[in-house]
């Protein structure tokens, strides 16, 4: 079955770009019609959706973060990445790529990285 | 953006019990109502889908329920691999919002 793995530093400086990549195995991302999004656990809070991106190369963004995220996608390496722009300690978080069903529901998930902004 | 709010936030229950979370949108969002399970340090784990569709694998004693503003999430019976924190998250509209989480334990 599908499989998701997120990979990337887990320390970025404030100010400095996040930089996320997440690798899909067991599927092609370019087939069965799904979005592919990134979502984040803030610790103590909820979780956050990010946003998506299309094997076509079509995206769209949550409103809170649109002018910081951009995500793209590789199909040849079957991945699709997150940069995430003037982090602060507020982007402080678990990363988590997903497969995004119909843009419903999540599924599955990759186990998730932390990400911990500071100097 | 629509808020979801859970409730509680956290629970206390004993092996066999049946609990009951409960899910409130800010404003109406049909059956676009999702529930997931997650265990420390793993995956959040889709566990229905659509208010009350029950994924495949997912055991029977999990149901959910309700449509507008108001869903619930029940375990019949609470087993041991139950003990997790579980969120709701709205497709209504996006963007996709979650509840902050109801966490189960012993």
């Amino acid at each position: 079955q599908v499989q998701l793995q997120e990979s990337g530093p887990g320390l970025v400086k404030p100010s400095q770009t996040l930089s996320l990549t997440c690798t899909v195995s067991g599927g092609s991302i370019s087939s069965g019609g799904y979005y592919w999004s990134w979502i984040r656990l803030h610790p103590g809070k909820g979780l956050e959706w990010i946003g998506y991106i299309y094997h076509s190369g079509g995206t769209f963004y949550n409103p809170s973060l649109k002018s910081r995220v951009s995500i793209s996608v590789d199909t040849s390496k079957n991945q699709f990445s997150l940069r995430l722009s003037s982090v602060t300690a507020a982007d402080t978080a678990v990363y988590y790529c997903a497969r995004d069903v119909a843009k419903d529901w999540f599924d599955p998930w990759g186990q998730g990285t932390l990400v911990t902004v500071s100097s | 953006d629509i808020q979801m709010t859970q409730s509680p936030s956290s629970l206390s229950a004993s092996v066999g019990d049946r609990v009951t979370i409960t899910c409130r949108a800010s404003q109406s969002i049909s059956t676009y109502l999702n529930w997931y399970q997650q265990k420390p340090g793993k995956a959040p784990k889709l566990l229905i889908s659509a208010a009350s569709t029950l994924r495949s694998g997912v055991p029977s004693r999990f149901s959910g329920g309700g449509s507008g503003t108001d869903f619930t999430l029940t375990i019949s019976s609470l087993q041991p691999e139950d003990f997790a924190t579980y969120y709701c998250q709205q497709s209504f509209l996006i963007p996709r919002t979650f509840g902050q989480g109801t966490n189960v334990e012993i």
